[in-house]
C-alpha cells in the first residue's frame, strides 16, 4: 500500500528566503504527484500536477520535482512571503487507481 | 476556473441523525470524490464515482453512503451521524479518465454532537 510522508511537519522561514518542502513515497509506480496548497479551514488549492515522465514543473516561484527511482518529490519556492504562509500537502496518484493517496502536510510559516 | 462549491461551510447535528453533504461542480467533470480530513491522520477517500449513478468505495465508507443522480451534484450521505464522524469534508472532482488533476471545494466543517 503507498505512504506519502511529508518532513518536516512544521517549517519556519524568515521572508525572502528560497525554501524546499518535501515529499517522499513508497511505491515508486505512480502516474503523477500533486502539490497543494490549505489555508486554515480552507479546502484545498492545487498548485502543480506532475506527470510520471516529467522531472519539472514550474509555476511562477514555484518549481515541483519528481524522481520516481528515489521515491521522491520537491517542491521549490522562491522569494518567500507572508501571504504563501499555509499547509502544503503532496499527493500521489498511483498507476491504475483514481485514488490520491495523501501526505500529512508541511506547515509553513513565513516571518516579516 | 474550476469551481466545486460545498452547500455548508459549517453545520452541527445530533447523534442518529440522517445528514446530507452536497457537491456542485461547474465544470462538466465526469469524476467526484468525497475526503474527510482529519488531523494527524490526513486526508482520507470516503467514496467516489466515475460516473452518473456509479459509485466506488474509498478507503473509510463505513457508515456513509453517496448518491449522483445529475453529473455535476454528488452526495455525501451519513445515514446515523455519530460524534466519531465529526471532521472536515472535502469534495473534489476531475475530467474523466483516471489519471486528472483533481480540484477541491472550501470543505464543510461537521460537528455531531
Amino acid at each position: 500500500k503507498q505512504e506519502v510522508t511529508q518532513i518536516p511537519a512544521a517549517l519556519s522561514v524568515p521572508e525572502g528566503e528560497n525554501l524546499v518542502l518535501n515529499c517522499s513515497f513508497t511505491d515508486s509506480a505512480i502516474y503523477n504527484l500533486q502539490w497543494f496548497r490549505q489555508d486554515p479551514g480552507k479546502g484545498l488549492t492545487s498548485l502543480l500536477l506532475i506527470q510520471s515522465s516529467q522531472r519539472e514543473q514550474t509555476s511562477g516561484r514555484l518549481n515541483a520535482s519528481l524522481d520516481k527511482s528515489s521515491g521522491r518529490s520537491t517542491l521549490y519556492i522562491a522569494a518567500s512571503q507572508p501571504g504563501d504562509s499555509a499547509t502544503y500537502l503532496c499527493a500521489a496518484h498511483g498507476a491504475g487507481s483514481y485514488q490520491l493517496t495523501f501526505g500529512k502536510g508541511t506547515k509553513l510559516s513565513v516571518i516579516p | 476556473d474550476v469551481k466545486v462549491t460545498q452547500s455548508s461551510r459549517y453545520l452541527v447535528k445530533r447523534t442518529g441523525e440522517k445528514v446530507f453533504l452536497e457537491c456542485v461542480q461547474d465544470m462538466d467533470h465526469e469524476n467526484m470524490f468525497w475526503y474527510r480530513q482529519d488531523p494527524g491522520l490526513g486526508l482520507r477517500l470516503i467514496y467516489f464515482s466515475y460516473d452518473v449513478k456509479m459509485k466506488e468505495k474509498g478507503d473509510i465508507p463505513e457508515g456513509y453512503s453517496v448518491s449522483r443522480e445529475k453529473k455535476e451534484r454528488f452526495s455525501l450521505i451519513l445515514e446515523s451521524a455519530s460524534t466519531n464522524q465529526t471532521s472536515m469534508y472535502l469534495c473534489a472532482s476531475s475530467e474523466g479518465g483516471i489519471y486528472n488533476e483533481q480540484f477541491f471545494g472550501p470543505g464543510t466543517r461537521l460537528t455531531v454532537l
